[in-house]
C-alpha cells in the first residue's frame, strides 16, 4: 500500500521560504510510471495544484508561482521536496503531496494516493 | 483559479441519487477523457473516486458513477447514505498551462 507523508514547519514568517518533504512509502518514486505532485488548499478553499516534479528532476510549475517555487527529488531517501520563496499569508493553506500516472507522456490531474496535508500558517 | 465549475451545494436524501455538473470548455472537460473526481471529507485528503471520466479505483463504491456529455461531465451518487455528505472536486486534463485543473467543488449533504 503507498503511502505519502508530509513534513516540515507549521508556520513560516512573512518573506521567508517555505519548505516541505513528502516520503513516500509502499513504492518506490523511481518508478517512471508516476509523477510527483504539490497540491494546496487555502481555509475553507479549492484545490490548487501548484507544480509537479518526475523521477528524473523534471520539474513543471504553475505559472504564477514560478519565480518562488522550487521542487526536488532524492530518490535515494525516496522523497520530494517543496520549497516556495518570500511567502506571504496568501501562502497559508494545507499542503498535500501526491501521486499521479505518467501515462504515454500525459500528465493528467488524477491523484490516486495522497498525504494527509499538513497546514503551513504563514504569520510573524 | 477554478477553472471548472460546479455548483456549490447539491443535497438529497437517503437512498436518493444526486447528480454533481462539472463544467468546462473543449479545452479541458470537452476535449479528452480525462476526467476525474475527489471526495473530501472536512479534515481529511481528497479521496479519487473517478478517473478517466467513468472509471472507478479499485474499492470505490458502485454507487458512484461518472459520465460525460460535451463540456460538462458528471458524478452521480445513486442510494445516498449518510457517509456520502463531503465535499466533491472534478479535475480535468487541459491545454491550459496554468495547471488550473480542478472545479470550484461541490457540498454533498444528506438530509
Amino acid at each position: 500500500q503507498v503511502q505519502l507523508q508530509e513534513s516540515g514547519p507549521g508556520l513560516v514568517k512573512p518573506s521567508q521560504t517555505l519548505s516541505l518533504t513528502c516520503t513516500v512509502s509502499g513504492g518506490s518514486i523511481s518508478s517512471g510510471d508516476y509523477y510527483w505532485s504539490w497540491i494546496r488548499q487555502h481555509p475553507g478553499k479549492g484545490l490548487e495544484w501548484i507544480g509537479y516534479i518526475y523521477y528524473s528532476g523534471s520539474t513543471y510549475y504553475k505559472p504564477s508561482l514560478k519565480s518562488r517555487l522550487a521542487m526536488s527529488v532524492d530518490t535515494s531517501k525516496n522523497q520530494f521536496s517543496l520549497k516556495l520563496s518570500s511567502v506571504t499569508a496568501t501562502d497559508t493553506a494545507v499542503y498535500y503531496c501526491a501521486r499521479g500516472p505518467a501515462t504515454f507522456g500525459v500528465v493528467k490531474p488524477e491523484f490516486d494516493y495522497w498525504g494527509q496535508g499538513t497546514l503551513v500558517t504563514v504569520s510573524s | 483559479q477554478s477553472a471548472l465549475t460546479q455548483p456549490a451545494s447539491v443535497s438529497g436524501s437517503p437512498g436518493q441519487s444526486i447528480t454533481i455538473s462539472c463544467t468546462g470548455t473543449s479545452s479541458d472537460v470537452g476535449g479528452f477523457n480525462y476526467v476525474s473526481w475527489y471526495q473530501q471529507h472536512p479534515g481529511r485528503a481528497p479521496k479519487l473516486m473517478i478517473y478517466d471520466v467513468s472509471h472507478r479505483p479499485s474499492g470505490v463504491s458502485h454507487r458512484f458513477s461518472g459520465s460525460k456529455s460535451g463540456n460538462a461531465a458528471s458524478l452521480t451518487i445513486s442510494g445516498l447514505q449518510a457517509e456520502d455528505e463531503a465535499d466533491y472536486f472534478c479535475s480535468s486534463y487541459t491545454t491550459s498551462s496554468t495547471l488550473d485543473v480542478f472545479g470550484t467543488g461541490t457540498k454533498v449533504t444528506v438530509l
